[in-house]
């Protein structure tokens, strides 16, 4: 079974430039998850889904950020104008709600580094 | 508070050597523990579930102390395949917010 698929893989861009990262969860899982890490900060929660639909977007650092899930099966993070800080690991997260919370599947990451 | 504290580590262990690890949570409403693994450079793995009752998977035994709010991982035997960060994981009840610990860094030496 195919896994979470994250792309790009690596990324880096210069400061201001606009970065799209994309995600496409475990076929039948309805939830969906993106987290950032660094080495400061470790794992933080941006945001998460069900079923389409955002749920807690409480993490998510600030306007310049923003996540869509058209689908079931495929999600987007989207930085502009992107900045040194945002440099880190973002991953995607998928779970389903029948199982149990807490119990998510990770893609590889998309490791983004902005100069 | 943090929601989730770990010790950062590291452990240095020797092989075959018995390591524990300790996390706490601050809402006493949490209702889902679990451990992760992430190796370096790779993306965290669900390791084990912490039950209740305690839970033990070959190697691995989980607890979880409600009264106290700390969950704990213990490793016996220790591998250098288990070299790795080990991720505590709360779930704080009543929906899929998902929040993860600093993690703590093992290193198993031959």
């Amino acid at each position: 079974d195919a896994g979470v698929i994250q792309s790009p893989r690596h990324e880096v861009t210069e400061m201001g430039q606009e970065v799209t990262l994309r995600c496409k969860p475990i076929s039948g899982h309805n939830s969906l998850f993106w987290y950032r890490q660094t080495m400061m900060r470790g794992l933080e929660l941006l945001i998460y889904f069900n079923n389409n639909v955002p749920i807690d977007d409480s993490g998510m650092p600030e306007d310049r950020f923003s996540a869509k899930m058209p689908n079931a099966s495929f999600s987007t993070l989207k930085i502009q104008p992107s900045e040194p800080r945002d440099s880190a690991v973002y991953f995607c997260a998928s779970s389903w709600t029948l199982g149990k919370p807490g119990e998510l599947f990770f893609g590889e990451g998309s490791r983004l580094t902005v100069l | 508070r943090k929601e989730v504290e770990q010790d950062p580590g590291p452990f240095n262990v020797p092989e075959g050597a018995t390591v524990a690890f300790n996390c706490t949570y601050s809402n006493s409403a949490s209702q889902s523990f679990f451990w992760y693994r992430q190796d370096c450079r790779k993306e965290p793995k669900l390791l084990m579930s912490v039950y209740s009752s305690g839970n033990e998977d070959g190697r691995f035994t989980a607890q979880l102390n409600r009264a106290s709010q700390y969950i704990s991982l213990l490793i016996r035997d220790s591998k250098l395949s288990d070299s790795a960060t080990y991720l505590c994981v709360v779930n704080p009840g009543g929906g899929f917010k998902t929040i993860f610990g600093a993690g703590t860094r093992l290193f198993v030496k031959a």
